[in-house]
């Protein structure tokens, strides 16, 4: 999986509790990007870093939160679950913005909300 | 209509039959365009990528772009088991704040009987 590890790999979590997962990348790649996974909808972003410290959203932000504090590490923040983010959290990384198309993908976390 | 449609299978073959593939998207700005494969409970990993309109072949794998269609097509000659997996299109292009974000569609499951 290209260096690129997340933990945890499985949560079970009640609603209304705070979750954060963490994506960790030995690859030194600037681009990080979290998607969520579900059926009938295939893979859709939810937050990306183009750097330390910066952020931005994607097409499904709304109740995630990020940080990215070293090159290395990703950080997803569910503030208060829900049932609806129960999914497969993918963390993603890619080299340069030019060469986004070319998206390096993690092992998932499997996040089941109670 | 959502930018990307894939159809989603399940798709049977009998081993070395030839595969078809397909997508259909509706945003003309695409310009990269990806097919990536996902075994079961992994992250996915690409496959292959073109840009623009044309063929590109890798090994049993061709992939070709119809822009003027807006269609897209992955080929796999003489499928074998191990190919069995779900594949995801994904496309990108420049949006209005420079990035290159992935949309993806919601993946075919091939199985290849042996």
């Amino acid at each position: 999986d290209a260096g690129i590890t997340q933990s945890p790999r499985h949560k079970v979590t009640e609603t209304g509790t705070p979750v954060t997962l963490r994506c960790h990348q030995t690859e030194n790649h600037r681009y990080m990007y979290w998607y969520r996974q579900d059926p009938g909808h295939g893979l859709r972003l939810i937050h990306y870093s183009y750097g330390v410290k910066d952020t931005d959203k994607g097409e499904v932000s709304d109740g995630y939160s990020v940080s990215r504090s070293k090159t290395e590490d990703f950080l997803l923040t569910l503030e208060s679950a829900t049932s609806s983010q129960t999914s497969v959290y993918f963390c993603a990384i890619s080299e340069s913005l030019i060469s986004s198309y070319e998206q390096y993908f993690g092992p998932g976390t499997r996040l089941t909300v109670t | 209509q959502k930018e990307v449609e894939q159809d989603p299978g399940p798709l049977s073959v009998p081993e070395g039959a030839i595969v078809s593939l397909n997508c259909t998207y509706s945003n003309s700005a695409f310009q990269y365009f990806m097919w990536y494969r996902q075994y079961s409970r992994k992250g996915p990993e690409l496959l292959m990528y073109t840009y623009s309109s044309g063929n590109k072949e890798d090994g049993r794998f061709t992939a070709q772009v119809d822009k003027s269609s807006k269609y897209i097509s992955l080929f796999i000659r003489d499928s074998q088991p191990s190919d069995s997996a779900t594949y995801l299109c994904a496309m990108s292009g420049e949006s209005g704040a420079g990035s290159y974000q992935l949309t993806f569609g919601k993946g075919t499951k091939l199985s290849v009987i042996p």
